[in-house]
């Protein structure tokens, strides 16, 4: 069983639908949740952080559930330059730092 | 800001030959730096953990015979992909560590896209 995983997607949305990914991870002893955004052949940026308590960031919002290991994206008023693939991070327990990404949800935004 | 580098952002290499490839944290200092390589339609996969002055730490199925890891400062890590072969075409991403923020959160260099011919 992979430690991180996505609907791969691919989710095509019209402007200004509201769209939700969804994730799950295996291990449970897991400390720190993240949502990546990667645009084509570039490197993956930090979009937001998943708090316990569940974040807004603007039309984003994360969702944690730690009991269903559980974690959600969703994207409010999609616009065109919200395609990507949508990536969810989980520390690796037992790597310190290191981190285990999903392999990502492919988002496409049409006019 | 935290802005990590690369170099090079691209490169061709023969078969056999050795490539090495740089990561610079540029304005902060990295204890710990990590190396990744996706392939396409594939997630990022985490190849070693660098830390400054002390050996790399492999994922399991990493040769470290073949992926030379060196942290000889707190701002650069290089990793060279020795006797290249084809295979070993992939992307590469470095990230650093912020030491002076208890997060873990990584910044990201540019990556590096390696095809070996």
């Amino acid at each position: 069983r992979k430690e991180v995983e996505q609907d791969p997607g691919p989710f095509n949305v019209p402007e200004g639908a509201t769209v939700a990914f969804n994730c799950t991870y295996s291990n449970s002893a897991s400390q720190s949740f993240f949502w990546y955004r990667q645009d084509c052949r570039k490197e993956p940026k930090l979009l937001m952080s998943v708090y316990s308590s569940g974040n807004e960031d603007g039309r984003f919002t994360a969702q944690l559930n730690r009991a269903s290991q559980y974690i959600s994206l969703l994207i409010r008023d999609s616009k065109l330059s919200d395609s990507a693939t949508y990536l969810c991070v989980v520390n690796m327990q037992n790597s310190g730092y290191a981190l285990n990404f999903g392999k990502g949800t492919s988002l496409l935004v049409t006019p | 800001g935290a802005v990590v580098s690369q170099h090079p952002s691209r490169v061709i290499c023969k078969s056999g030959t050795s490539v090495k490839i740089e990561c610079r944290s540029l304005d902060f200092q990295a204890t710990t730096m990590f190396w990744y390589r996706q392939f396409p339609k594939q997630s990022l996969m985490l190849m070693a953990t660098s830390n400054e002055g002390s050996k790399a730490t492999y994922e399991q199925g990493v040769e470290k015979d073949k992926f030379l890891i060196n942290h000889a400062s707190l701002t650069l890590s290089t990793l060279t992909v020795t006797s290249a072969h084809p295979e070993d075409s992939s992307f590469y991403i470095c990230s650093a560590i912020n030491r002076d923020r208890m997060s873990y959160e990584q910044y990201f260099g540019p990556g590096t896209r390696l095809t070996v011919t």
